[in-house]
Formats: structure tokens, sequence, C-alpha cells
């Protein structure tokens, strides 16, 4: 079954640090992949995304991904953390060739930041 | 920038009752979505609608659950005799296409309690 796991429950960091997100899939085919943001109170947003081509993707506040096929893995990492970052984060999933229309979600990582 | 937008954005309801939650997707977006999230656990795809109808639902959708699009512009669920256990954030999503191909962009969510 396709799934997405994210290891880490909760992770604290300091301001400045750098920070790194696990995800891991599980998809047969080839995996369409997603790091959403919630800030408390607020809804998704989307950070960025994996669909082809090149393994290394940049997204919004200073985030970027690298899908690692022999892996299994889409981990989120940031060089230099944020107050503002503390939020949860949530990988999610799809693939192609189906034609599912939902997406799967992990369990989302809390991260907190240390001033 | 164009958003999804979910109203109310906290319903608290007694037990039995019937709510509706209210959406507005993005307005070229053709698919659109309602996710639940149950305090401290995942985000959970319940349905996906395309076309004027259901086109995935998941084994939580059930005849307890409805959803319409009744004009241009409103996506709702209906929750037909709400139950403890429904008490969650539930999200609104749309999106140009399948998730596959492009991303889905989600409301801040409505936060329905349960009494």
């Amino acid at each position: 079954a396709q799934s997405v796991t994210q290891p880490d429950i909760h992770i604290t960091v300091s301001e400045g640090a750098s920070l790194e997100l696990r995800c891991n899939y599980s998809y047969g085919a080839t995996p369409y992949l997603f790091w959403y943001v919630q800030s408390p109170g607020q809804g998704l947003q989307l950070l960025l995304k994996y669909f082809s081509g090149d393994t290394l993707v940049q997204g919004i506040k200073g985030f970027e991904a690298e899908f690692k096929r022999s892996q299994s893995s889409f981990n989120l990492r940031k060089p230099s953390v944020h107050w503002s970052d503390a939020a949860e984060y949530f990988c999610a999933g799809t693939y192609s060739g189906a034609g599912s229309y939902q997406l799967t979600f992990g369990k989302g990582t809390k991260l907190s930041v240390i001033p | 920038e164009p958003e999804v937008t979910q109203t109310p954005s906290h319903q608290v309801t007694q037990m039995g009752q019937e709510v509706i939650l209210r959406c507005v997707p993005i307005s070229n977006h053709l698919y659109f979505y309602w996710y639940r999230q149950i305090l401290g656990q995942k985000v959970e795809f319940l349905v996906s609608f395309y076309n004027n109808e259901i086109s995935e639902k998941s084994e939580i959708f059930d005849d307890q659950f409805s959803v319409e699009r009744p004009d241009g512009s409103n996506f709702t669920l209906k929750i037909r005799s709400t139950k403890l256990e429904d008490s969650a954030m539930y999200f609104c999503a749309s999106s140009e296409a399948l998730p596959g191909q492009v991303e889905a962009f989600f409301g801040q969510g409505t936060r329905l309690t349960v009494v």
C-alpha cells in the first residue's frame, strides 16, 4: 500500500541552526511528493513539490528538499532556521499512473525553534 | 494571490445534528477535495469531486457524509448526523488537475467540535 512516513514527531532546533525533516515514501510507481507547512491556527501551505526532473527542489521560505529514489526519501532542509519557522510540517504524496485523486499524508513533524 | 476560503472557521454542534461546512475553491480549479485531521493525527483524505460528481472517496466517507457544488463557486460538505468522533479540523482543497500533475491548494480549515 502507498504510504508516507515521517519518523520524527517533534524536533527542536536553535534559531540559526540547520534543519532536516525526514520523509520516507512507499510507492510502486513514480511518486509525486509535497511538503506542506501548517502554522498554528492556519491552513496547509505548500512549501515545495517534486514531480520529476531535478531531484533537488527549491521551495518558498528558503526550504529545499531532495528526492532520493535509492533511499525512498524526500527530506526537507533549511540551512538556517528562523523563529517563524516553528510550525508543523507534513510530507504528502501520490503517484503516477493510477489517476488517484488523493494525497496521502505523513503524521507530521512539529518543529520548535529555541531563540 | 487566489486562495481557498472556508467558513466557518470554528463550528460547535450537538451530537446528532446536521452540519454543513462551506468552501469556495479557487475559481479556475476543476478538482475539489475534503480532508480531515483529527487532533494529533494525520491529515486524511475524505472525498474528491470532479465534473459534478464524486470521483473518489475513502472508507471514512460513509452515508453520513455528502458533498455538493450547489452553484458555480461553493463546495460543501454535509455531515447528516454528527458523532463525537467527527470532531476534527476539516480542510477543503482544490486543484487545476489531478494531484499527480499539479499541487492542491488548501483552505485554512474548519474546526468542528461535536459535543
